[in-house]
């Protein structure tokens, strides 16, 4: 069974920019949430989705945005991008997000804001 | 604030060593609590999930116990080896959100 897939692996952007992040989940897991990981902070939840819809949320500005298809895939989106915001950003899956489901991680996603 | 605090911040061992990893979170009314160990530039590996009514899990080696009540939660390593080096992470869980300690690095020396 293949594991949580994130692309792409490594990105470099500009102050200013946006961009997308994608996450495709273990076949079946229907929760999709994304976590962010700097050497400072940790990790920390961004937001949590089931069936499209956003459960959860964390305590980033509105910059940071996810929507989750039909497919369970999802994407996170961070508008006008600051240097604060290069960390490595994990997705992970679950059947349901409950009590019994336990969270598989992808690899993440290296942002780096220049 | 929910916040979690683990014990202690880096561990360094010779092979065959028994160890305790230590996690204690501040609320207690937690859904279940999950371990995991990352590798330098790699994402989350999940070792043992203990749900809120259990007190322990045990996974070939590696033995987890909970006390919700006092807050606090020990990993048990049997037996360490090289390839259990690594970052290890304690994370209770509240609706949906798991809240992550600093980590314990732990080497373990051949």
């Amino acid at each position: 069974k293949a594991g949580v897939t994130q692309t792409p692996r490594y990105l470099i952007k500009t102050r200013g920019q946006q961009v997308t992040l994608s996450c495709s989940p273990i076949s079946g897991h229907r929760s999709v949430s994304w976590y962010q990981q700097t050497p400072g902070q940790g990790l920390q939840f961004l937001f949590e989705y089931f069936s499209e819809t956003q459960r959860n949320k964390g305590n980033f500005p509105g910059r940071f945005s996810g929507r989750q298809f039909s497919n369970s895939r999802s994407e996170m989106n961070v508008s006008t991008l600051e240097l604060g915001d290069s960390a490595l950003y994990l997705c992970a899956s679950s059947l349901t997000g409950g009590q019994n489901s336990p969270l598989h991680f992808g690899n993440g996603t290296r942002l780096t804001v220049t | 604030k929910q916040e979690v605090t683990q014990i202690p911040a880096a561990l360094s061992v010779p092979e065959g060593e028994n160890l305790v990893l230590n996690c204690s979170f501040t609320d207690s009314a937690i859904y279940n609590l999950q371990w995991f160990r990352q590798d330098p530039g790699k994402g989350l590996t999940s070792l043992l999930l203990i749900q809120s009514s259990q007190r322990e899990q045990t996974s070939g080696r590696l033995n987890a116990s909970l006390d919700k009540s006092s807050g606090r939660s020990t990993l048990y390593i049997a037996a360490s080896q090289p390839g259990d080096s690594a970052t290890y992470l304690c994370a209770p869980e509240y609706g949906n959100k798991l809240v992550f300690g600093a980590g314990t690095i732990l080497r373990v020396k051949s």
